[in-house]
């Protein structure tokens, strides 16, 4: 069964520095999704992106994340310049089409700036 | 701004019990609910998704409800087993156009052999 696939799965970082995080939706789906959830919180939407750009942003998606489909298959999430508070599981999501259609999740990246 | 809200914040039952728990949202501009099943270190997994007043949706042994007019959602799970451990998901998305998810924060399952 097709699935979301996501890299890395822990990744550690220093504040201020650039991380990629990198997501492979499922093959045939058109749009794609960045979430998060900090622990104890909310999972939280970041951005949609359909026909290679942006479609929605949140208020946390501000200058420092950026969201790339480089090739046909990767879909990556950059935060330029990380800060603590940037610490979070972030997850990519992807669905076929229709509004009410399914997103399907991958397992998600752990996320944890020092 | 859209919150939804889901009760209790965990759970904790015997292996064959039946239980349910709650997603509640606003009554009004209701576009469709998702439910989730989330395990630890794995990909949310996508339960249900219902769109219609009335809807009733199963799936195995766990079924959902959808009351679009008074702004909830049931999902129940008949006779609990172990693997239902989990932390259970309800998310609509905020409009008609958007289909970003907004989700509760969970119910937290854990069944107990």
């Amino acid at each position: 069964e097709p699935e979301v696939t996501q890299t890395p799965s822990h990744q550690v970082t220093q504040m201020g520095q650039e991380v990629i995080l990198r997501c492979v939706p499922i093959s045939n789906h058109l749009y794609f999704y960045w979430y998060r959830q900090i622990l104890g919180q909310k999972v939280e939407f970041l951005v949609s992106f359909y026909n290679n750009e942006i479609s929605e942003k949140s208020e946390i998606f501000d200058d420092q994340f950026s969201v790339e489909r480089p090739d046909g298959s990767n879909f990556t999430l950059k935060i330029r310049s990380t800060k603590l508070e940037d610490s979070a599981m972030y997850f990519c999501a992807s669905k076929l089409a229709g509004n009410t259609d399914t997103q399907y999740f991958g397992p998600g990246t752990r996320l944890t700036v020092l | 701004i859209l919150n939804v809200e889901q009760s209790p914040q965990s759970l904790h039952v015997q292996e064959g019990d039946s239980t349910n728990f709650t997603c509640s949202f606003p009554s009004s501009n209701f576009y469709a609910l998702h439910w989730y099943r989330w395990e630890t270190a794995k990909s949310p997994e996508a339960l249900f998704v219902m769109t219609l007043n009335g809807d009733e949706k199963k799936k195995g042994r766990i079924s959902a409800t959808l009351n679009t007019k008074e702004g909830y959602s049931y999902l129940y799970i008949k006779g609990s087993q172990p693997e239902d451990s989990a932390t259970y998901l309800c998310a609509q998305p905020p409009n008609q156009a958007g289909t970003a998810l907004i989700f509760g924060k969970g119910t937290t399952l854990s069944v107990s052999s």
